[in-house]
């Protein structure tokens, strides 16, 4: 199966600044690449995805790059607020199986 | 348009019994994912179904069972049950039109003791 990895495992920034949470996954034939966030009690949400053919996209504060021959790929948070603290997940699709990181805590200090 | 909905949303058992938990995906939605959450982890991957019929299946023992009815809904079993199959169970709903893109529900909490 996929073997998938997130770094840093927390992460801490003041409000304002930046965060980049990496996901580095196994699997070369994995082509779908999104980002889940999850508040404490509540259910995963997607909030960003990549697919192969594609190496950035950006929504708003939020943007995903693809780095398909490293196999790695990361969320970039801008302008961080209080109400970005939460887990991020990210979950590189093999197929019709998601396999899923081991999250990041992410707090942002006002 | 109701989103992905699922039941119970608490569950106490007893080691050694058997539970069953539901799932209604997102309306327009065919495939019904099962995802086991324990605490401070990541959703680890049950099986998927599609067209009633099983199509993928993660690293879980048989114990672990389900099905999914001509409306799309689906269950979830779990037989034998341990200390250890306590966790969020999540079931996420997708389709044709969303392509790979799911859509969780706010799970069931299964306590086993």
């Amino acid at each position: 199966g996929e073997n998938v990895e997130q770094h840093p495992s927390t992460l801490s920034v003041q409000e304002g600044d930046s965060a980049v949470i990496k996901c580095t996954y196994s699997d070369s034939a994995s082509n779908y690449f999104p980002w889940y966030k999850q508040e404490l009690g509540k259910r995963p949400q997607l909030i960003i995805d990549i697919r192969s053919n594609v190496g950035e996209k950006k929504d708003q504060r939020i943007a995903v790059t693809l780095n398909k021959t490293a196999k790695h790929f990361s969320l970039h948070i801008t302008e961080t607020q209080p109400e970005d603290s939460a887990v991020y997940f990210c979950a590189p699709n093999t197929g019709n199986q998601f396999y899923f990181g081991t999250g990041t805590s992410l707090t942002v200090i006002p | 348009d109701a989103g992905v909905t699922q039941s119970p949303t608490h569950l106490i058992k007893t080691r050694g019994q058997q539970v069953t938990l539901r799932c209604s995906p997102k309306s327009g939605h065919d495939t019904v994912s099962w995802y086991q959450q324990a605490l401070g982890q990541g959703p680890q991957f049950i099986f998927q179904y599609y067209e009633e019929e099983e199509r993928q299946r993660g690293n879980f023992p048989d114990r672990f069972s389900g099905h999914q009815f001509p409306n799309y809904s689906s269950e979830l079993n779990v037989n034998a049950l341990l200390l250890g199959d306590s966790a969020l169970y999540l079931c996420a709903s997708s389709g044709r039109l969303t392509g790979d893109e799911q859509y969780f529900g706010p799970g069931t909490r299964l306590t086993v003791t």
